[in-house]
């Protein structure tokens, strides 16, 4: 498979616990990005990785919320002391983001986060 | 901040019928334009890319249509199947991130 995984598809956690979610893009992309999905809602932008550096965090809700992409490849979101409220899917997606291509972003099938 | 808005939120239409979906957006400064199926429980799977330079895109039963200037787009399902019933999403490019609706829900009745 070509496509962007995500791993775990399913993590249900307890309230004030440390979760870590993890995406692998397709390989050569460049640009890599989180979304939140919350229920009956549309995706909402978190960060956006181009190469190993996060070009845009301004998307992430507070600072108990990080993510890394320490060889430009794989992808780990980072929640602290989980709230309920932090219950959604988290999806991510990658772009090849090179200069007169569409740069269509290609998106995995997300992990289901419940917070207890 | 990028507003996207999808109209209606729910349709059902029997099969055969031509699906029209809406979407608005109020900050006509974007790069492209993404329409995207999400099925129940799955990811978004990527339908049709139109840059902001272009009018439309087509690709099979499905085209799109971009007016950028008064913040418009509209996706053209025709001769709608049963297997065409999902969540269809419209997402704008602003600078470094997609700005979506909430999705445009249609049944397709056999």
């Amino acid at each position: 498979g070509a496509g962007v995984s995500q791993t775990p598809s399913n993590k249900v956690t307890e309230k004030g616990k440390y979760v870590e979610l993890r995406c692998d893009p397709i390989s050569g992309h460049t640009a890599l990005y989180w979304y939140r999905q919350s229920l009956g809602q549309g995706p909402e932008f978190l960060i956006y990785f181009q190469g190993t550096g996060a070009a845009d965090d301004s998307g992430l809700p507070n600072d108990r919320f990080f993510a890394v992409r320490p060889e430009g490849s794989v992808s780990t979101l980072k929640i602290q002391r989980t709230e309920r409220g932090d219950s959604a899917v988290y999806l991510c997606a990658s772009s090849l983001n090179a200069v007169g291509t569409p740069d269509t972003q290609y998106f995995g099938p997300g992990t289901r986060l419940t917070v207890l | 901040k990028q507003e996207v808005t999808q109209i209606p939120a729910a349709l059902s239409v029997p099969e055969g019928e031509n699906l029209v979906l809406n979407c608005s957006f109020t900050d006509s400064a974007i790069y492209n334009l993404q329409w995207f199926r999400q099925d129940p429980g799955k990811g978004l799977t990527s339908l049709l890319l139109i840059q902001s330079s272009q009018r439309e895109q087509t690709s099979g039963r499905l085209n799109a249509s971009l007016d950028k200037s008064s913040g418009r787009s509209t996706l053209y399902i025709a001769a709608s199947q049963p297997g065409d019933s999902a969540t269809y999403l419209c997402a704008v490019r602003g600078n470094n991130r997609l700005a979506f609706g909430k999705g445009n829900q249609v049944v397709v009745i056999p």
